[in-house]
């Protein structure tokens, strides 16, 4: 089945540091992806929705200026943590559409992110 | 609005039983329907896949469609506990750029 490949899997960052985590399609082209943030034990949360060659379109509630998103081709979508703190601890996992394949969305493995 | 609703459990089958996992959808245009299986500290992870009304079995899955109802079910036949996991139900409407709608998911545990 289709490959979504997300990188790293785990960083540590010091706070007020900036870290960039990137998706990637591997098998298809893929010109929506999704980005979601998952705390422990509670559900996924959509953070935005990335479009190529298109501004993102952020979710209520989600500072664009702190996690920037950038989908410049169709196989490669990155999420920017700026200036990061504790509480930006996070699972992070993309997730990419197969329009050729009944729309159907795929996951990356996800990112843990820890700031310390 | 959409939404999607599940019972967040712990829903708990013996092994070699059948687990059956329930969802409901709001959304009367919802065109897909999606499973996925979420292991604590992982990312989740496609089983099964639904378009039309009715049943579709994938080895131990099977899911279950029934759009005039508006839900959407997985049943595990033979569990394992391999099977323990957070199961999500996802809806799609189709076209757009809208994503999934997920439920909350509901958290199974097979008892060895």
């Amino acid at each position: 089945g289709a490959v979504v490949s997300q990188h790293p899997s785990w960083v540590i960052c010091k706070s007020g540091t900036s870290v960039k985590i990137e998706c990637r399609s591997l098998d298809f082209q893929a010109t929506t992806m999704f980005w979601y943030r998952q705390f422990p034990k509670q559900s996924l949360m959509l953070m935005a929705t990335s479009n190529e060659g298109s501004k993102a379109t952020y979710e209520q509630g989600v500072e664009k200026d702190k996690f920037l998103i950038n989908h410049a081709s169709l196989t490669l979508s990155t999420l920017t943590v700026t200036s990061a703190h504790p509480e930006d601890s996070s699972f992070y996992i993309c997730s990419a559409r197969d329009w050729e394949w009944r729309d159907t969305i795929y996951f990356g493995e996800g990112s843990w992110l820890t700031v310390v | 609005q959409k939404e999607v609703e599940q019972n967040s459990g712990p829903l708990s089958v013996p092994e070699g039983a059948i687990a059956s996992l329930n969802c409901t959808y709001s959304d009367r245009g919802s065109q897909s329907f999606f499973w996925y299986r979420q292991y604590s500290g992982k990312s989740p992870e496609l089983i099964m896949s639904i378009y039309s009304n009715g049943d579709k079995e994938d080895g131990r899955f099977t899911a279950q469609l029934n759009k005039a109802s508006q839900y959407v079910s997985l049943l595990i036949r033979d569990s394992q506990p391999s099977d323990s996991a957070t199961y999500l139900c996802a809806v799609n409407q189709g076209g757009g750029a809208d994503g999934l709608t997920f439920g909350k998911g509901t958290h199974l545990i097979i008892q060895p």
